[in-house]
């Protein structure tokens, strides 16, 4: 079985702050990795799908990066704002499916 | 454009009852369905995946079940609940199962077994 690992499992920071968290996950056999959000009583929101060693990709005000190598990917949010609030989910694509992490529960408060 | 439903929104049941929870996509035809459930204080576990009518793959040995009726009907069932099957259940849907494509989430269905 796939162990994904994300941390820090919760995260609390004020209006404006910068904030990143990490997804690990095994470096062999990679395909693919993708990022969520879900917002609470809303269903999870693809926001990256990330495949080579090195990429970053970017959304507003939202970016990862992907070692493949290593086995991990950081996703930074610059400026937090209240509407950031979510959980961060990350998923390796393992043979045939999805993998999914914990996710990183973040509370931006004003 | 697409989109998913599910139902029922929440669902609170007896153990031993049966279970029926149904998932339909608009705006797409032959999509991969799939079936997720969260539980507690764990990650989302894939249980079932289709690719097409009738196409059915089991990921946990469990006593639920899944069929695909029609094109872009996926229904989640179980003929016993038991306490562990209380959970959040998604169903999501994608275009094709390759390692890049996007999965699209339903809005998902609170089960509690009492």
């Amino acid at each position: 079985i796939l162990n994904v690992e994300q941390s820090p499992q919760s995260l609390h920071v004020q209006e404006g702050d910068s904030t990143n968290f990490t997804c690990s996950f095994p470096s062999s056999n990679f395909y693919a990795l993708h990022w969520y959000r879900w917002e609470t009583a809303k269903s999870p929101e693809a926001l990256f799908v990330m495949t080579l060693n090195g990429d970053e990709k970017k959304k507003g005000r939202i970016s990862a990066t992907l070692n493949t190598k290593e086995g991990y990917s950081y996703l930074y949010i610059k400026g937090s704002q209240p509407e950031d609030s979510a959980t961060y989910l990350c998923a390796p694509y393992n043979t045939d499916k999805l993998i999914f992490g914990t996710g990183t529960r973040l509370q931006v408060f004003p | 454009s697409q989109t998913i439903h599910q139902w029922p929104a929440t669902l609170v049941q007896p153990v031993g009852s049966p279970l029926s929870l149904e998932c339909t996509v608009e705006g797409t035809s032959n999509p991969n369905l799939y079936w997720y459930r969260q539980a507690a204080g764990r990650g989302l576990q894939l249980l079932f995946y289709s690719v097409g009518i009738g196409q059915i793959s089991s990921e946990v040995p469990q006593n639920l079940s899944a069929s695909r009726p029609q094109d872009r009907q996926f229904i989640l069932s179980s003929k016993k609940l038991l306490l562990s099957d209380s959970g959040f259940y998604l169903c999501a849907w994608s275009w094709a199962s390759g390692y890049s494509d996007t999965q699209y989430f339903g809005p998902g269905t609170r089960l509690t077994v009492l």
